[in-house]
Order: C-alpha cells, then structure tokens, then sequence
C-alpha cells in the first residue's frame, strides 16, 4: 500500500492550453474521486468512478473537463482550453467499498497544483 | 448552496489546552462525518470520523461529537500539540458507504502555540 500518487505535482500553463493530470490509486480500491479546491475554500466534489465506470458528475465540470479511469485502476482528468478561473489544487481520493456496512476511509492524494497565467 | 459550515476560519489554543472545532451542516440525510486535517501543499489526511448514529468517537486524543438536533458536529484535541497546527476540515457524506461523495466546509486553521 503506497498511497495515492498524482502527477505532475504542479502544472503551470497558458490560457487556451490542454492540461492532462493523472491519479493513481491505491490498489484494489475500487471507487475514485476527484475534488478541486481554491484557495480558502474546502475540497468540492467533481466526478467518481466504480471501477471503470463514472458515476457522477458533478454541474462544476463543465464540458471543457473530462474524466477517465479505462481499466479501472488509474485515472486521467483533462481540460481544454483552460481559464483562469480553473487554476486549483486537483485532489484525488480512492476509497475501498465493503459489505457488511464496514466503513472505510476516502484516502487522497498529495494533488495537482494547477495555475492558468 | 453551503450544506456544510465551518464559521471559524481561524483558531489559536495554547499547548496543553483543548481545542475545540466546530462545524454546522444543513442536510439531515447526511449519515457520515469525518475530519480532516491538511499541512500545505499536501492532501487532506483523515483524522477521525463518526457515523449518524452514534453522538460520539474517540481516538486518542481526538474526540468527535454529533448533535443530530442542532445539525453540530465538533472536534476536540486534548491535550492540543504544536504539530496538530494546520488546516482542520470537517466532510459529511449521504450513502457514504454506497460511494457518496464527500461535502466539506470551508476549514478552520488551528495554531497551536508553544
């Protein structure tokens, strides 16, 4: 169990540009968040997968942003054609569903620190 | 829409004190609550939790209280240390278990002098 892992840890980019980030989970977790967070806010909600497949969306991902975790293990997060406004820290969380009502824990990443100039 | 509150953005507490967090959420059908707390430019890191149907968690020196009635949650630390300085984040959850996702509060920065 190494944790979750992003990368890059920092991405500085230009406005209109694509940027790609990369989450990896810790194995065997089955469900993957994704969360933004500004400054002096708290992490808010963006999308989640079971496995491979995205479950929910949140109205703050705009079309511009898109998820993906193909094989059900790591997960990509793109936006095109960036803002300013999407400059953010991207946060990822795995967590591990178990039956019975066990509960578990959403363990995150280090995250992504993006800024748009 | 924030369903979940941390009024206090800031907190100071002497070491050796308690410190006391608080947090207000609006959603009754919220079933899970945990704390986090987050050091700069690292990932929240999960500190206690409590489900809806228990008014109390203790872990060492972190106790989590929930009244259900006045929608409250808090955390307290006791003895507090100068390394639980930082980012203190409350998150609550409906259908936590099935994959729910995590509301947080806005946070509360504790400084814990020595």
């Amino acid at each position: 169990d190494t944790g979750v892992s992003q990368n890059p840890r920092h991405k500085i980019t230009k406005r209109g540009q694509n940027v790609t980030f990369r989450c990896d989970p810790i194995s065997e977790h089955n469900r993957l968040y994704w969360y933004r967070q500004t400054l002096g806010q708290g992490p808010e909600f963006l999308t989640y997968f079971q496995n491979e497949a995205q479950l929910e969306k949140s109205r703050l991902l705009s079309d511009r942003f898109s998820a993906e975790r193909p094989k059900g293990s790591f997960s990509t997060l793109e936006i095109q054609r960036t803002e300013q406004g999407d400059s953010a820290m991207y946060l990822c969380a795995s967590f591990k569903s178990r039956a019975g009502g066990m509960q578990e824990t959403q363990y995150f990443g280090p995250g992504t620190r993006l800024l748009v100039l | 829409d924030q369903q979940v509150k941390q009024n206090s953005p800031s907190l100071s507490v002497q070491e050796g004190r308690i410190s006391i967090l608080n947090c207000d959420y609006t959603n009754s059908m919220f079933d899970y609550f945990l704390w986090y707390k987050k050091y700069p430019a690292e990932g929240p890191t999960f500190l206690i939790s409590i489900s809806s149907i228990k008014d109390k968690n203790e872990d060492g020196r972190f106790t989590v209280f929930l009244n259900k009635s006045a929608k409250h949650l808090s955390l307290h630390i006791v003895p507090s240390q100068p390394g639980d300085s930082a980012v203190y984040f409350c998150a609550a959850s409906r259908g936590y278990n099935q994959g729910g996702k995590l509301i947080f509060g806005q946070g509360t920065e504790l400084s814990v002098k020595p």
